[in-house]
């Protein structure tokens, strides 16, 4: 029943390492979102998708690859990750991307980078 | 470009007196604003939203905001705190051009006391 779903809630790792974080939501939303919350609980976005096209890439480093095989699924894959990186990331999903939408939150991905 | 302040960090109130909780925002044309609530551990949960038309917005939990253009403010209250509306707090604005994009203050952490 779960409207958005990340997976893993939690990931532990090292510097260096690659690793994906998923999301999906069954709203029928056409527009998904990253957020990235960071250790004072600071939100910014990183991407948002619309039906499966990028719209908005808000000077994420290259490091940072979102992929969205389907308008359902947004997947977000960091490489050589950094300790930077640490933080919660948030998906999000929106009936649209223009106009007024209400943005549907998951629980957010714990990613510590040791 | 847009922004919003959250100028209290921290906020303490005792179990059944009245909160506001105070948002100024930043933004070139007529705003979309939204009050989040995340609770620890959690992803953020819409309290309540304003697009257009009356001012005064009712939310879930007992939550209105009131939107004044003039004071560019979409501050948040209730007359009678419970204690388990301990929580962080979130202001955000978009707009119909801003392609959902929401942007984020800094947040407000509530505590209650019995």
């Amino acid at each position: 029943d779960t409207a958005v779903s990340q997976t893993p809630k939690y990931l532990v790792t090292q510097m260096g390492n690659d690793k994906s974080i998923k999301c999906e939501q069954n709203l029928g939303h056409d527009t998904m979102y990253w957020y990235k919350q960071d250790s004072k609980k600071f939100l910014k976005i990183m991407f948002s998708y619309n039906n499966k096209e990028l719209i908005i890439n808000e000077t994420v480093p290259n490091r940072f690859s979102p992929k969205s095989p389907d308008k359902a699924h947004l997947n977000l894959h960091i490489n050589s990750l950094e300790l930077g990186d640490s933080a919660v990331y948030f998906c999000a999903s929106s009936l649209g991307s223009v106009g007024a939408n209400v943005l549907t939150f998951g629980a957010g991905s714990r990613l510590t980078v040791l | 470009a847009q922004s919003v302040t959250q100028p209290d960090i921290h906020i303490t109130v005792s179990e059944g007196a009245s909160l506001e909780l105070r948002c100024n925002y930043s933004y070139g044309a007529t705003p979309y604003l939204f009050w989040y609530v995340q609770s620890p551990g959690q992803g953020l949960q819409l309290l309540l939203k304003y697009f257009s038309g009356d001012t005064l917005v009712q939310g879930i939990k007992g939550f209105e905001a009131e939107f004044k253009r003039s004071q560019s403010s979409f501050n948040l209250r209730k007359p009678s705190v419970h204690w388990s509306d301990a929580a962080e707090y979130f202001c955000a604005v978009g707009g119909y051009n801003a392609g959902n994009m929401l942007t984020f203050g800094g947040g407000t952490r509530l505590m209650v006391k019995p």
